[in-house]
């Protein structure tokens, strides 16, 4: 069975610096896709970033960076020159490559950022 | 493009009364929606898979005539809390797989009182 874990409930990160959200995940499918959203106390799922497993080079996308570390399972988050607007809920999630198949997510960062 | 339409946002019942939640695809064609129910600080947890044309697949543990699931065509996709409790209040969202990932709706809050 597929699983993703989040081990941080909560993280504070001081405005303008770097954070990094840990994210583990097992699974015995050499194909898979792992993705990070952001969500706000309105409840929406902003898609922040993705790494598909065959990739070879770690996913960015502004100020998100995705690091992949493939032989440990782990897909951490970092998140550089927070703002206070990243203050939310972050989740990691994995789901199939292609079409089809379900998103499983894990437990959520409530992360903080102080002024 | 990719945009998941969810209604209502928030929605309050009574105790016993039915609530429909709806989520329509508005530029694309979702074959597949998935269903997620979120309590207040926890993880979205699946309630189940609406497959257009044929029954939904429901997770283990989710009661299938407590919560109707129906998406009679491409783009609509329907998920019916059946005599609510307030053990029933919670964050609904919906998701489907687009070209370029998956999108989610905005998600509906239903309080039963």
């Amino acid at each position: 069975a597929q699983k993703i874990t989040q081990t941080q409930p909560g993280m504070f990160v001081q405005e303008k610096e770097a954070v990094t959200l840990d994210c583990t995940y097992d699974t015995s499918d050499p194909s898979y896709g792992l993705f990070w959203y952001k969500q706000p106390s309105s409840g929406e799922m902003i898609f922040l970033i993705y790494q598909g497993s065959y990739d070879q080079q770690n996913a960015t996308e502004g100020r998100y960076s995705l690091n992949f570390q493939k032989a440990r399972k782990s897909a951490n988050l970092v998140i550089s020159a927070s703002q206070l607007g990243d203050s939310a809920m972050y989740f990691c999630a994995m789901g199939p490559l292609g079409q089809g198949g379900k998103l499983i997510f894990g437990q959520g960062t409530e992360l903080s950022v102080k002024p | 493009g990719a945009v998941v339409s969810q209604h209502p946002s928030r929605v309050i019942c009574k105790s016993g009364t039915s609530v429909k939640i709806e989520c329509r695809s508005l530029d694309f064609q979702a074959t597949t929606m998935f269903w997620y129910r979120q309590f207040p600080k926890q993880s979205l947890m699946l309630m189940a898979t609406s497959n257009e044309g044929s029954k939904a697949t429901y997770e283990q543990g989710v009661e299938k005539d407590k919560f109707l699931i129906n998406h009679a065509s491409l783009t609509l996709s329907t998920l019916t809390v059946t005599s609510a409790h307030p053990e029933d209040s919670s964050f609904y969202i919906c998701s489907a797989k687009a070209n370029y990932g998956y999108t989610f709706g905005s998600g509906t809050r239903l309080t039963v009182v």
